[in-house]
């Protein structure tokens, strides 16, 4: 039973444009939710978090919206670059007796052409 | 600053033999995960270590599976015997504070099991 879900396995997006990178999660009990970036044969790498309590937070070109009524966040890359292409991880936070916890989706891998 | 080190970064062993992976966290970082990531899949918490302690493994299998932090620094990963399910790539993480939602990964052991 999959908590956090990235539906889509893959994303093409051409250089400069917008990316949008979209996960659902099944339990409310999450306080924050997180996106990491992965390049292949490395470990993912922490890159932007939200708050429960907040519905966006911007970082430069990456932009994280928050709707919880829907279970729905999005990660925007404006503008694309072709070092952006990557696997793009949603994780979320348990609270309570799984403190710490990240759950993680199974991933969106971003291509970004030139 | 140095970042996570795991070794090896490569294993392949038959099944029913043993293995062990190892990791050296940031310096300072008193929370220590151990991930397992199976191909197409997100990574998944084996077992957490707060300085030497355990914390959560309840979802380690512990029939095959041990973990140890003893001088609350270094950690070893082991499975003993190992099944063809076991292929995947285990990833060390270490975060500052416990509940810490950065976490900062090694690059991973991938393990091949034949």
């Amino acid at each position: 039973d999959q908590q956090v879900k990235q539906n889509s396995p893959s994303l093409s997006v051409q250089e400069g444009r917008i990316s949008i990178l979209n996960c659902d999660y099944t339990n409310s009990m999450f306080d924050y939710f997180l996106w990491y970036k992965k390049y292949p044969a490395e470990g993912p790498t922490f890159l932007i978090s939200i708050s429960s309590i907040k519905d966006k937070n911007e970082d430069g070109r990456f932009t994280v919206f928050l709707n919880k009524s829907a279970k729905h966040l999005s990660l925007h890359i404006v503008p694309s670059q072709p070092g952006d292409s990557a696997v793009y991880f949603c994780a979320a936070r348990g609270v309570g007796g799984s403190q710490g916890n990240l759950i993680f989706g199974k991933g969106t891998k971003l291509s970004v052409k030139p | 600053e140095a970042g996570v080190a795991q070794s090896p970064r490569y294993k392949i062993i038959e099944k029913r033999q043993s293995v062990a992976f190892w990791c050296n966290p940031i310096s300072g970082h008193a929370t220590l995960y151990w991930y397992q990531q199976i191909l197409g899949q997100g990574p998944k918490l084996l077992i957490q270590f707060q300085n030497n302690g355990v914390v959560d493994d309840s979802q380690l299998p512990k029939d095959r599976f041990s973990a140890e932090r003893l001088k609350g620094v270094d950690s070893t990963l082991k499975i003993q015997p190992a099944k063809l399910e076991d292929s995947a790539v285990y990833l060390c993480a270490s975060s500052l504070v416990r509940g810490g939602y950065e976490q900062y990964f090694g690059p991973g052991t991938r393990l091949t099991v034949t």
